[in-house]
């Protein structure tokens, strides 16, 4: 069974600080995605990493898939009250073939003002 | 959430009843995931449905559980003989065959 562990699974920080968030496995994927969840929604794609190594930035945030495709990172610099909520790594394993995406365990982000 | 619509957003049924959650996609999606949401936990794969067929369910409990996407309407996940350990929130997710997955709102099912 495939499983993505992410830390830490909560975190409480003040606004302007950074914050890196970890999704791993010891498993490969053929690409891996990060979601942010509000509570009372869905989740919400940020972003699909696919390359071994490929860094994608959007605005403060940085994400990093590692060279061996079995890890993720999440780094947020400057974090806002905004940036509260529930992110969630998924990744879709190379033998599904129907994008049937494994989510990681949760991270529970917290940015006090 | 990109046009996918769930109902009802929330259900309270007793032990032993039926609940009947709907999806309909975004317009000119023909796939339809089903995840289940426990309290502070990630979300678990339940099926995948094309239209009129079940691609995968490996993840739904053999009993009590079904799902169908028909040809016209909604998707439908049906819980039969509901039991407390079956409250949570239930995601539906459709795509175009491509990677992205466009969530709806869930529905919270709370059995009493």
């Amino acid at each position: 069974t495939q499983l993505l562990e992410q830390s830490p699974q909560f975190l409480s920080i003040q606004e302007g600080e950074n914050l890196t968030v970890y999704c791993n496995s010891s498993s490969v994927f053929s690409s891996l995605q990060w979601y942010r969840q509000e509570p009372g929604e869905g989740p919400v794609l940020l972003v699909t990493v696919v390359t071994g190594g490929e860094v994608k930035k959007l605005k403060r945030l940085t994400f990093q898939f590692g060279d061996a495709r079995k890890d993720s990172s999440l780094h947020i610099t400057a974090a806002q009250p905004g940036d509260t909520g529930l992110y969630l790594c998924a990744g879709d394993p190379p033998t599904s073939g129907t994008y049937k995406y494994i989510f990681g365990t949760g991270t529970r982000l917290k940015v006090l003002a | 959430n990109a046009g996918v619509m769930q109902n009802p957003r929330h259900l309270v049924r007793r032990r032993g009843q039926e609940a009947r959650l709907r999806c309909s996609p975004v317009k000119g999606h023909s796939h339809v995931y089903w995840y289940r949401q426990l309290p502070e936990e990630g979300l678990k794969f339940m099926v995948y449905l094309q239209k009129e067929n079940i691609i995968d369910e490996s993840g739904m409990p053999k009993e009590r559980f079904s799902a169908e996407f028909p040809k016209e309407g909604p998707s439908i996940l049906r819980i039969q003989q509901v039991v407390r350990g079956d409250s949570a929130a239930y995601f539906c997710a459709t795509n175009a065959n491509t990677g992205e997955l466009f969530f709806g709102e869930g529905s919270r099912l709370t059995v009493l």
